[in-house]
């Protein structure tokens, strides 16, 4: 079955870095872009970057935009967000997502890992 | 601060009907982008249960229904059960973010 697991949250002081990895089993990765979206503590789905199935083609939220950094390693199944000069709003748990093309050129997100937790605090 | 903007919270006794509102602008819904819905049960992962504005994924039920009419789309919960409630965030792409948007997000309560 579909599924999809990140690692490498954690606790990290404003300003550090931080990469984290959402590795993918049960689908072909390569015929999926993906997607990254964070949801803080008691907060709504924030969407922050999708990268296309080559990694052609990446796009960011403008509240990342500079500081975060999305890819892929289709021969490892795994996707991978760095990023750097974290701060305090930062926090949240940060989920991986699956794009899936429903037909007549309509694409929706069908599958999310859990998360990861990052926080950011001093 | 979210483009696309949802009530806080919506509630209806079990068997009522309930719509949930996704108010976006030209560049988003009113640009014809796809809205899509997810609905996240507590302490759950979103699941989704509209795509492309009224289309049902596989297993969803009939009680869940979309429509888009300008910058606006809805989502309608009919003959409502205690397992619906959850919250809804109404989802599309904008073009002058370059970028996909979440709604503000939408509670649902069953009386």
């Amino acid at each position: 079955q579909v599924n999809l697991v990140e690692s490498g949250g954690g606790v990290v002081r404003p300003g550090g870095s931080l990469r984290l990895s959402c590795e993918v089993s049960g689908f072909t990765f390569s015929s999926h872009a993906m997607h990254w979206v964070r949801q803080a503590p008691g907060k709504g789905l924030e969407w922050l970057a999708i990268i296309s199935e080559n990694e052609n083609t990446k796009y960011y939220a403008d509240s990342v935009k500079g500081r975060f950094t999305i890819s892929r390693d289709n021969f490892k199944n795994t996707l991978y967000l760095q990023m750097i000069s974290l701060t305090i709003e930062d926090t949240a748990v940060y989920h991986c997502a699956r794009r899936t093309y429903f037909g007549s050129g309509s694409y929706a997100i069908d599958f999310w890992g859990q998360g990861t937790l990052v926080t950011v605090s001093a | 601060h979210s483009v696309l903007t949802q009530p806080p919270s919506v509630s209806g006794a079990p068997g009522q009907r309930v719509t949930i509102s996704c108010t976006g602008s030209s560049s988003n819904i009113g640009a014809d982008y796809d809205v899509h819905w997810y609905q996240q049960l507590p302490g759950t992962v979103p699941k989704l249960v509209i795509y492309a504005d009224k289309n049902r994924p596989s297993g969803v039920p009939d009680r869940f229904s979309g429509s888009k009419s300008g910058t606006s789309a809805s989502l309608a919960i009919t003959g409502l059960r205690a397992e619906d409630e959850a919250d809804y965030y109404c989802q599309s792409y904008d073009s002058r973010l370059n970028g996909y948007v979440f709604g503000t997000g939408t509670t649902v309560t069953v009386l």
